[in-house]
């Protein structure tokens, strides 16, 4: 089946702007989560989803960032004012039970690499 | 906080030899998962190592799992070119009570394998 889809696959935008980053999980899915890939690092966590709802956005560094899932199905991330700093990787990934299952493994798409310039 | 370190962040190695990748981590936590990245790519997943002891293996790949040492390895038996790849660990604490409900990742080792 589908695995996780990202649009766009690159982004580029100027300092200042806003942008808008797509995921759609696999289906059936009901977790969800963002994180972010800085140039050789790992992923790190911004967010979750367990259905419409934001379980956990602890990850998130700060209030220009925003997502939402009004269908419990896909998500999109928000970025407002984007800086510099902003530039990576944001990932997607979906799980087929909240983290409180035993196994919560998580499959990843394949990325938006955002570029501020 | 919970920290993961992995060690060595590097490593360049011969085809034919065996080698280990070290996970350590510094909070109480007995999931832990093992993935794959190559370059411009996304993550793909390895092995999901679930309980103490556990051992995984897949192909010249096996996995394991000591949660009293907070220790994971990936160990690679008679390496191949097609394992060159950035190898991520990462750690879940939502089932130890504690930290965010994502994943917390090292930050990887880029293995070369030369022929």
């Amino acid at each position: 089946g589908a695995g996780v889809s990202q649009t766009p696959s690159n982004k580029v935008t100027e300092k200042g702007k806003y942008v808008e980053l797509r995921c759609d999980p696999i289906s059936g899915h009901t977790a969800l989560y963002w994180y972010r890939q800085s140039l050789g690092q790992g992923p790190e966590f911004l967010i979750y989803f367990q259905g419409t709802g934001a379980a956990d956005d602890s990850g998130l560094p700060n209030d220009r960032f925003f997502a939402v899932r009004p269908e419990g199905s896909v998500s999109t991330l928000k970025i407002q004012r984007t800086e510099r700093g902003d530039s990576a990787v944001y990932l997607c990934a979906s799980s087929d039970g909240p983290p409180g299952e035993r196994n919560n493994e998580q499959f990843f798409g394949p990325g938006t690499r955002l570029t501020v310039l | 906080e919970l920290k993961v370190e992995q060690n060595p962040l590097f490593l360049s190695m011969q085809e034919g030899k065996n080698y280990t990748i070290y996970c350590n981590y510094s909070t109480t936590s007995d999931r832990l998962y093992w993935y794959r990245q190559d370059p411009g790519k996304s993550l793909e997943s390895l092995f999901v190592l679930l309980s103490n002891g556990a051992v995984k293996q897949e192909g010249r790949l096996m996995a394991s799992l000591d949660t009293k040492a907070r220790l994971s390895t990936l160990h690679i038996t008679a390496a191949v070119h097609d394992l060159s790849a950035t190898y991520f660990c990462a750690v879940d604490l939502f089932y130890s009570g504690g930290g965010a409900d994502g994943l917390t990742f090292g930050k990887g080792t880029h293995l070369i394998i030369q022929p």
